[in-house]
């Protein structure tokens, strides 16, 4: 089955920093476009980053420069997010997605990251 | 940042019958240089991650039935559900792939009437 599995989530203090993974599995990333968008639960979807199949371009969402940085290790099939600095409107389930070109057509569950004391 | 405004924010629809969402985006994403519009289509059930339903503004995902279309151009939209299933019971995005950041609609949910 074709899938791709975020972990890494869970409860951090405002200022800390958590790393989350995707791994895919049944299917290839290292040829695709990946992506990072979160979503408050029960609220809309909010575009994180891009990052292409060499590395050779990546995108943020203004609010998160400087902040987080997405990268990829494509002999792991895995694309990172590491997020710094983190503060209270960071909360939310983050979903990595693969795509052809910029249309995100396979996505992972998802993992919740809670940035609170 | 191309702003995507959705409309209605819910609707309630009898089984059978059509639904239809708007989108209307705050700058046009047609492309001159390839005609097409940088729009998709997102369903989203409770629970689930987003699922792609349409791509380039018209064009349907590998295994989405039919009776979901969309259509239009440059800067309006629209998402139309030709014969309301019970399991289309969701909220839809919209979502614009055009340039960076990639933004998105606010959602409609669909319900049954």
């Amino acid at each position: 089955e074709m899938q791709l599995v975020e972990s890494g989530g869970g409860l951090v203090q405002p200022g800390g920093s958590l790393r989350l993974s995707c791994a895919a599995s049944g299917l290839t990333s290292s040829d695709y476009w990946m992506t990072w968008v979160r979503q408050v639960p029960g609220m809309g979807l909010e575009w994180v980053a891009n990052i292409k199949e060499d590395e050779s371009e990546k995108y943020y969402l203004d609010s998160v420069k400087g902040r987080f940085t997405i990268s990829r290790d494509n002999a792991k099939n895995s694309v990172y997010l590491q997020m710094n600095s983190l503060r209270a409107e960071d909360t939310a389930v983050y979903y990595c997605a693969r795509g052809r070109g910029w249309i995100f057509n396979h996505w992972g569950q998802g993992t919740l990251v809670t940035v609170s004391s | 940042d191309i702003v995507m405004t959705q409309s209605p924010d819910s609707l309630a629809v009898s089984l059978g019958e059509r639904a239809t969402i708007n989108c209307k985006s705050s700058q046009s994403v047609l492309s001159r240089s390839t005609n097409k519009n940088f729009l998709a289509w997102f369903q989203q059930k409770p629970g689930q991650p987003p699922k792609l339903l349409i791509y380039w503004a018209s064009t349907r995902e590998s295994g989405v039935p039919d009776r979901f279309s969309g259509s239009g151009s440059g800067t309006d939209f629209t998402l139309t559900i030709s014969s309301l299933q019970a399991e289309d019971v969701a909220v839809y995005f919209c979502h614009q792939y055009y340039g960076a950041p990639l933004t998105f609609g606010g959602g409609t949910k669909v319900e049954i009437k």
